[in-house]
């Protein structure tokens, strides 16, 4: 068990709704991070968190937000869905530098 | 900025030949870089970091930083090898470890 799980696996939204995606860990790691993975781009950064409460944009945050109110959980919200936001979220942790990721399984998020 | 470039989407050899997959960077100090794999519909899964020059499933990464680069080989494919691969490297030297991805190259081992 990798100590890192995503719900849901699979989600179809239609556009305009919201959608919370969640990470749950169980390694007590400070770092959280949400990527999307999209063909042609590889995987971007969305928002991270270094701690409970302490959170931050990546290079592709519009849309997002995030929220980590205890160390294991951090959630990803789609404010409002779009075509654009259908992608592979991936969540990872770090214990810090120099350690690199433990990735989860991922969710495939599609907005109709 | 920092930065990952893997140059090539995808390579495709026959089974039992050498493969090396393309990573250069740029980055200011000295980088720790990464190599992740992603197997079909799978989770991304470190493969190798620099700083402990490890061998992996065959797979080995020297870091050149007179070419900035640290290309990803291993001396003879294996079917089980195809998947997606990705170049990563720290966004900064602070001691949170975001890390930037290059944008992956496939590789798709024939038998």
């Amino acid at each position: 068990d990798a100590g890192i799980t995503q719900s849901p696996r699979h989600k179809v939204t239609e556009t305009g709704t919201p959608v919370t995606l969640r990470c749950h860990q169980t390694e007590n790691h400070r770092y959280m991070y949400w990527y999307r993975q999209d063909p042609g781009h590889g995987l971007r950064l969305i928002h991270y968190s270094y701690g409970v409460k302490d959170t931050d944009k990546g290079e592709v945050s519009d849309g997002y937000s995030v929220s980590r109110s205890k160390t294991e959980d951090f959630l990803l919200t789609l404010e409002s869905a779009t075509s654009s936001q259908t992608s592979v979220y991936f969540c990872a942790i770090s214990g810090g530098t120099g350690q690199g990721y433990t990735f989860g399984s991922g969710t495939r998020l599609t907005v109709v | 900025a920092q930065r990952v470039t893997q140059p090539e989407k995808l390579l495709s050899v026959f089974k039992g030949a050498p493969v090396e997959l393309k990573c250069n960077y740029s980055y200011s100090g000295s980088p720790e870089l990464f190599w992740y794999v992603q197997y079909s519909r799978q989770r991304l899964q470190l493969l190798l970091r620099h700083i402990s020059r490890e061998s992996i499933k065959g797979f080995t990464a020297d870091l050149n930083k007179g070419e900035t680069s640290f290309h990803l080989k291993k001396p003879f494919a294996q079917e089980e090898d195809s998947a997606m691969y990705y170049c990563a490297l720290p966004r900064n030297t602070g001691a949170n470890s975001k890390l930037t991805f290059g944008k992956g190259i496939t590789l798709s081992v024939r038998p």
